[in-house]
């Protein structure tokens, strides 16, 4: 079993739709949550980062973390063509090694 | 500000030869990492180094890959002999001491024939 599990899609929606992403994870000593987007032929850039359980919002972005349920999700609200990309959820314990998980291609049809 | 650089962008080279990938990271940034990146799945972690020492070389094949960082700057990761199955995207990241400040480059995607 991996450490982390997500769904690869891919995942196709009209503009202007609300996206939910979403990993499972396995290990409890997971602190630290993140995503990141990744075009092609790009490396990952970061989205967004949560300490522990909760909710962070960044704009069209919002992240939650339930670690009772090993559960990670990302929202994206008034989804655009340019939101076309794979996106990447990691975590990690510490500030050591990062765990990722497969990624989910996203594409908003305009 | 410069971001993590990497070169080349793309290799292309028969099986058996060798191949080196060069990483410039973020200024400043003491914690540098090599990833691999397989068609279809994330970054999984080959080596990391705090400033010149490699801390976590657990999953850095030794037998053909090898890395090195000197004076804590600059990286460059060796493969040799190179193999079919070495075809992958090689990412370089750096970072401070913030998860949330780990920045990568664009990749070295090797193709071996």
């Amino acid at each position: 079993q991996k450490e982390v599990e997500q769904d690869p899609g891919p995942l196709s929606v009209p503009e202007g739709a609300i996206v939910s992403l979403n990993c499972t994870y396995s290990n409890s000593a997971f602190q630290y949550f993140m995503w990141y987007r990744q075009y092609s032929r790009k490396g990952p850039e970061l989205l967004m980062y949560t300490y522990s359980s909760g909710n962070k919002e960044d704009g069209r972005f919002t992240a939650q973390v339930d670690k009772s349920s090993k559960y990670i999700s990302l929202f994206i609200r008034d989804s655009q063509p340019s939101d076309s990309a794979t996106y990447l959820c990691a975590m990690c314990p510490n500030f050591n090694k990062f765990y990722f998980g497969s990624g989910t291609k996203l594409n908003v049809k305009p | 500000e410069a971001g993590v650089v990497q070169s080349p962008r793309y290799k292309i080279i028969e099986k058996k030869q060798p191949v080196a990938f060069w990483c410039n990271p973020i200024s400043g940034h003491n914690t540098l990492y090599w990833y691999l990146q397989n068609l279809g799945q994330g970054p999984e972690l080959l080596i990391r180094y705090e400033n010149e020492e490699a801390v976590d070389d657990s999953q850095l094949p030794k037998d053909r890959f090898s890395a090195e960082r000197l004076k804590g700057v600059d990286s460059t990761l060796k493969i040799q002999p190179a193999e079919l199955g070495d075809s992958a995207v090689y990412l370089c990241a750096s970072s401070s001491t913030r998860p949330d400040e780990q920045f990568f480059g664009p990749g070295t995607r090797l193709t071996v024939l």
